[in-house]
């Protein structure tokens, strides 16, 4: 069975930073690209990042760029968020997400993990 | 890159069919046939119902259809019933990222 558990989130003041974690189980990971994607509350789906097999191809939402850095480690089955210069529009349950073969779609998600960005 | 634009609700009667639209622009839905649907109950992850425009994934339901004209994609869901009721995501690729629609409230009356 497929399974994505996200970890790492929490309470964070602006400007902070925290390090998002997706262990990856039951599928070979390093067959897949991956996504993060994230949801504010009660808001709907934000599309922030994408890394390839091999993390040769990596892509950011405007919206991040330049504050988020998106990893893999494929020895270890994971998956990696590093957000840095938090803001409060960056509150946020983040999901990880696996990749039908390219861009084909989002087959299979984590529960998520929550981000809140408040002093 | 501006969001999909999708209705905010739409509803129906068990038993009847009801579709939701997801309009983007030439950049991204009319552009490329990997439009993808989601289904998100409330307090649990998105999941993936339709695929490259209406590929439906092992163990979706056929009641699930999806299709695309121009700018604009489309999901249909036949024989309405209420484990169909919550959000509904469009979502395209769009050279190099991905483009959500602004989400569909599925009520069953």
């Amino acid at each position: 069975e497929v399974q994505l558990v996200e970890s790492g989130g929490g309470l964070v003041q602006p400007g902070g930073s925290l390090r998002l974690t997706c262990a990856a189980s039951g599928f070979t990971f390093s067959r897949y690209s991956m996504s993060w994607v994230r949801q504010a509350p009660g808001k709907g789906l934000e599309w922030i990042s994408y890394i390839s097999t091999s993390s040769g191809s990596i892509y950011y939402a405007d919206s991040v760029k330049g504050r988020f850095t998106i990893s893999r480690d494929n020895a270890k089955n994971s998956l990696y968020l590093q957000m840095n210069s938090l803001r409060d529009d960056d509150s946020a349950v983040y999901y990880c997400a696996r990749l039908v073969l390219l861009w084909f779609g989002l087959d299979s998600w984590g529960q998520g993990t929550l981000v809140s960005v408040s002093s | 890159q501006s969001a999909l634009t999708q209705p905010a609700s739409v509803s129906g009667s068990p038993g009847q069919s009801i579709t939701i639209s997801c309009t983007g622009t030439s950049s991204d839905v009319g552009s490329f046939n990997l439009v993808s649907w989601y289904q998100q109950h409330p307090g649990t992850a998105p999941k993936l119902m339709i695929y490259e425009v209406s590929k439906r994934p092992s163990g979706v339901s056929n009641r699930f259809s999806g299709s695309k004209s121009g700018n604009t994609a489309s999901l249909t869901i036949s024989g309405l019933q209420a484990e169909d009721e919550g959000d509904y995501y469009c979502c395209s690729y769009a050279s190099s990222k991905y483009v959500f629609g602004t989400g569909t409230t599925v009520t069953v009356l």
